[in-house]
């Protein structure tokens, strides 16, 4: 089954700071990688997903997979108050679904 | 839309009592999953249902446990038997087909077992 451990726990950083969130699977079968934003008190919401090696920028985010590593992070330019959330990364795991399993989560905390 | 709907909110149990949950996936979605969520375990896989056949329920303690999706508006998941240990948010999500599409999730029930 895929293990997936995320780095660091938790994380404070100032308004306007660069951050980054990181990733590793057990298992390089996993063909798709998806960050999830969980905002305190509200449902996991899918913020980016990538299929293939690489980057992929949207707005202040970027992700970027090397599954020869099994390395996935996730960068926020210009961090905002409102992205303090717990940040989910998962990874699918085949067998016989197909199901998304999910690292235990980064609670970042933007101070203003 | 209406999104991804879970009942009740909040469910407080007494140890040895039956415990149901409820979610109501988004219309026109053909897979429904059901995660666990607590703080030292994370988000754990429990079970996965697809055209509202049971797929994957390898992330499911078997025995006090089980999930069922009778049509393809609701499914619930049942805890027999609760104990402190199973106190949670239990979330469902539901996605167009499963595999690489997008979950939506739930809101969650929060599961206390006094």
């Amino acid at each position: 089954q895929q293990n997936v451990q995320q780095s660091p726990e938790s994380l404070i950083v100032p308004e306007g700071a660069r951050t980054s969130l990181n990733c590793t699977f057990s298992d390089s079968a996993s063909q798709y990688f998806w960050w999830y934003r969980q905002h305190s008190g509200k449902a996991p919401k899918a913020l980016m997903s990538i299929f293939s090696n690489g980057e992929k920028e949207e707005g202040r985010f970027t992700i970027h997979l090397n599954k020869a590593s099994l390395h996935f992070s996730l960068h926020i330019r210009d961090s905002q108050p409102s992205d303090s959330a717990l940040y989910l990364c998962a990874g699918n795991y085949g067998g016989s679904g197909n199901k998304l399993i999910f690292g235990t989560g980064t609670l970042l905390s933007v101070k203003p | 839309n209406a999104g991804v709907i879970q009942t009740p909110r909040h469910k407080v149990t007494g140890k040895g009592q039956e415990a149901t949950l409820w979610c109501e996936p988004i219309s026109g979605h053909s897979a429904v999953f059901w995660y666990r969520q607590t703080i030292v375990q994370g988000l754990e896989f429990l079970t996965y249902f697809r055209n509202q056949a049971p797929i994957d329920d390898s992330g499911m303690p078997k025995e006090r446990f089980s999930a069922q999706m009778p049509n393809q508006s609701h499914s619930t998941l049942k805890i027999q038997s609760t104990q402190p240990q199973d106190s949670a948010v239990y979330l469902c999500a539901s996605s167009l087909v499963g595999g690489a599409e997008t979950l939506y999730f739930g809101s969650g029930t929060r599961l206390t077992v006094l």
